[in-house]
């Protein structure tokens, strides 16, 4: 069946380097590809998505590109800050929306 | 509010007691979905309901596990005779339709603990 596998955490960096958490997903057919974010005490939000191989989705410095050849859906951010420090989720929608396991960053001035 | 709305936001009860835990989608959204989210844990599907089609219940752990939607709206989730590996949030999200390329929104969860 279809699923989504995500590196492990914790992911720990300081203010203002490179971040790339990694995302696989394994599906039948031509699913969307998303990110959501939950910052600590708060529920889950849509970070960004894209619906199609080749799509780039973007938000709050975020970046993720729908790459079908090797069936990935990479999230980067060229500079992170202390308030990027969440629980970073890769999601993939066909039928239902089915999650990776989750990775934890923690970003430290 | 405009989101999608769950109660209680915690639920303490003991071990073998019954649970109803509530979700009110966003007003219009026709598909609604039950997760669970255990410590330390990523995000496990329990039920799917869209429109008035039969619900996809793939995701349910166990015949303790129910749910059921009323009208198109409000969903209830039912656990009986809990145990204590039913620790953990339960979220609910909504949807626009089941077009695929429709995020889900999130209720903030029901924080349930089985002592």
């Amino acid at each position: 069946g279809d699923s989504v596998t995500q590196m492990e955490g914790p992911v720990t960096l300081s203010e203002e380097a490179f971040l790339t958490i990694n995302c696989t997903y394994t599906a039948t057919g031509y699913p969307s590809l998303f990110w959501y974010v939950q910052y600590p005490g708060e529920g889950l939000q849509l970070l960004l998505k894209a619906t199609k191989a080749d799509d780039k989705g973007s938000n709050k410095g975020f970046e993720a590109t729908y790459r079908k050849e090797t069936t990935s859906f990479h999230l980067e951010k060229g500079s992170v800050q202390v308030s990027d420090s969440a629980v970073y989720f890769c999601a993939l929608k066909a039928d239902k929306l089915i999650f990776g396991t989750g990775t934890r960053l923690q970003v430290f001035p | 509010g405009a989101g999608v709305s769950q109660s209680p936001s915690n639920k303490v009860t003991e071990k073998g007691k019954d649970v109803e835990l509530r979700c009110d989608p966003i007003s219009g959204h026709t598909a609604l979905y039950w997760y669970r989210q255990s410590l330390g844990q990523g995000l496990e599907f329990l039920i799917y309901f869209q429109g008035n089609s039969a619900p996809d219940k793939s995701g349910l752990p166990s015949d303790r596990f129910s749910a059921e939607r009323t009208g198109g709206s409000v969903s209830t989730l039912t656990i009986q005779r809990t145990q204590q590996e039913d620790s953990a949030v339960y979220l609910c999200a909504s949807s626009s339709d089941r077009d695929r390329n429709q995020p889900q929104h999130f209720g903030d969860g029901t924080r349930l603990s089985i002592l």
